[in-house]
């Protein structure tokens, strides 16, 4: 299984651009990268997936090198409600594991 | 749809007591997993079924976890004896069939247990 590596925190204020990096030196040819959030007392949700290049939805935008052994989470205009546990995980269909995540707090 | 369902939402228990936690996934999911959840060990994957099959149990701790998915909408976590340490929030997650893209997992709203 891939492994993952993400900083333990993060701290931002209210309006900023917040990108978290995520390494996965040994992710394999056929493995995804997915990014999921956890806000206190919820379980994970889905943000953004991708493969390569990047990827934008509504919510966020997903950077991945040519090399795939590194990915970004870019989260536009940060709000307080954004403050929340974010997980990268890499894998392929249901071999993904969570890591500890990155705790991201958004200051006023 | 409703999402994944759990219940119940909250269990406290006396050690030496069994313990069963529900799930219902999402209709037409055909994967589940159950996670346990706490400070120290983070999110940790204890089974996952395909097509009510377990697959990959390697994460249950030891024999008194077990789980079971009779059927494509039901599936429970029972833990016999539960002992303290086994306090943490359960999360059941689903997801549809199918390769690569989009594998998405949907998590319900857990289940927090508290063995006193």
């Amino acid at each position: 299984l891939a492994k993952t590596t993400q900083p333990i925190s993060m701290d931002s204020y209210e309006g900023q651009e917040v990108n978290i990096t995520c390494s996965h030196n040994n992710i394999a040819t056929n493995d995804y990268i997915t990014w999921y959030q956890q806000f206190p007392s919820q379980g994970p949700r889905f943000i953004i997936q991708g493969y390569k290049t990047k990827v934008t939805n509504e919510v966020a935008s997903l950077f991945i090198p040519a090399d795939r052994k590194s990915s970004t989470l870019s989260l536009p205009r940060v709000s307080l409600s954004d403050t929340a546990v974010y997980y990268c995980l890499v894998g392929f269909n249901n071999d993904m594991r969570f890591g500890a995540g990155t705790r991201l707090t958004v200051k006023p | 749809d409703a999402g994944v369902i759990q219940s119940p939402r909250h269990e406290v228990t006396e050690m030496g007591q069994e313990v069963t936690l529900r799930c219902k996934p999402i209709s037409g999911h055909n994967s589940l997993f159950w996670y346990r959840q706490t400070m120290m060990r983070g999110l940790e994957l204890l089974i996952y079924f395909n097509n009510n099959v377990p697959i990959d149990d390697s994460g249950m701790p030891e024999d008194r976890f077990s789980a079971k998915m009779p059927n494509a909408s039901f599936s429970t976590l029972k833990i016999q004896p539960s002992e303290p340490r086994d306090s943490a929030v359960y999360f059941c997650a689903s997801r549809r069939g199918g390769l690569g893209l989009k594998n998405i997992q949907y998590f319900g709203a857990g289940t927090r247990l508290s063995v006193l």
